[in-house]
């Protein structure tokens, strides 16, 4: 039951954009995106709600397609500080409010 | 605020050891989910908690116990160690189910 994330891995020069993308195959309540550092915790970056709103950072930009199922993460002009992993976790009915996480997108950016 | 503290760190124990991992978070948090993290398999959710007295099993539950006894503290069980739960296991809390979840620093566990 976990979504879907592509690509694995992506390798970036500093100043690119990336795109992350997270897909599922049951009917989505919400989209979470988290980013975690080697050795760390995962860090909360932005939340997607079914009918539009959205809480989160104010640099990394996401989508949420309530029909496709599917979340894209956006990070633009990267910065060395934007490596690590990242995960987007789905809400699904039934696990009531917790949180169905995919296998992650590693992410490394150059100088 | 300390936020989500997990307790041990570390832990190494031998097959066939029953153990508890302690989290603990001061926010007033009524959600709280617990979560192994294995090479490669991302994070997958064990067990959750929308509130003291409820707790629910996640996709991977077995050989795990919880309880909720307050809003504060929600505890795992491991009931007799497998080598296959050698993992590093992550508390997280969050106000409501749709608000960020807060991470303690995890556990790394191994068993041997």
């Amino acid at each position: 039951q976990q979504p879907v994330q592509s690509p694995q891995a992506v390798i970036l020069r500093e100043g690119e954009d990336a795109v992350i993308n997270c897909s599922s195959s049951k009917a989505l309540y919400s989209v979470h995106w988290y980013r975690q550092k080697h050795g760390e915790a995962p860090v909360f970056l932005m939340i997607l709600l079914k009918g539009g709103e959205q809480k989160g950072h104010d640099k990394i930009s996401a989508s949420f397609n309530e029909k496709k199922q599917q979340s894209s993460l956006y990070l633009t002009a990267s910065q060395l500080s934007y490596s690590g992993t990242y995960f987007c976790g789905t809400e699904i009915e039934s696990f009531g409010y917790a949180l169905n996480f995919g296998k992650g997108t590693s992410l490394l950016v150059t100088p | 605020n300390a936020g989500v503290t997990q307790t041990p760190k570390f832990q190494v124990l031998k097959t066939g050891q029953s153990m508890t991992l302690q989290c603990a978070q001061d926010m007033n948090h009524e959600y709280m989910s617990w979560y192994r993290q294995d090479p490669g398999m991302g994070l997958r959710l064990i067990h959750y908690s929308v509130g003291a007295g409820i707790t629910d099993q996640g996709e991977v539950p077995n050989g795990y116990n919880v309880s909720r006894s307050t809003t504060e503290d929600f505890p795992l069980r491991l009931l007799s160690a497998a080598p296959s739960q050698t993992s590093v296991y992550f508390c997280a809390s969050s106000y409501s189910g749709r608000e960020p979840q807060h991470f303690g620093d995890g556990t790394r566990l191994s068993i041997l």
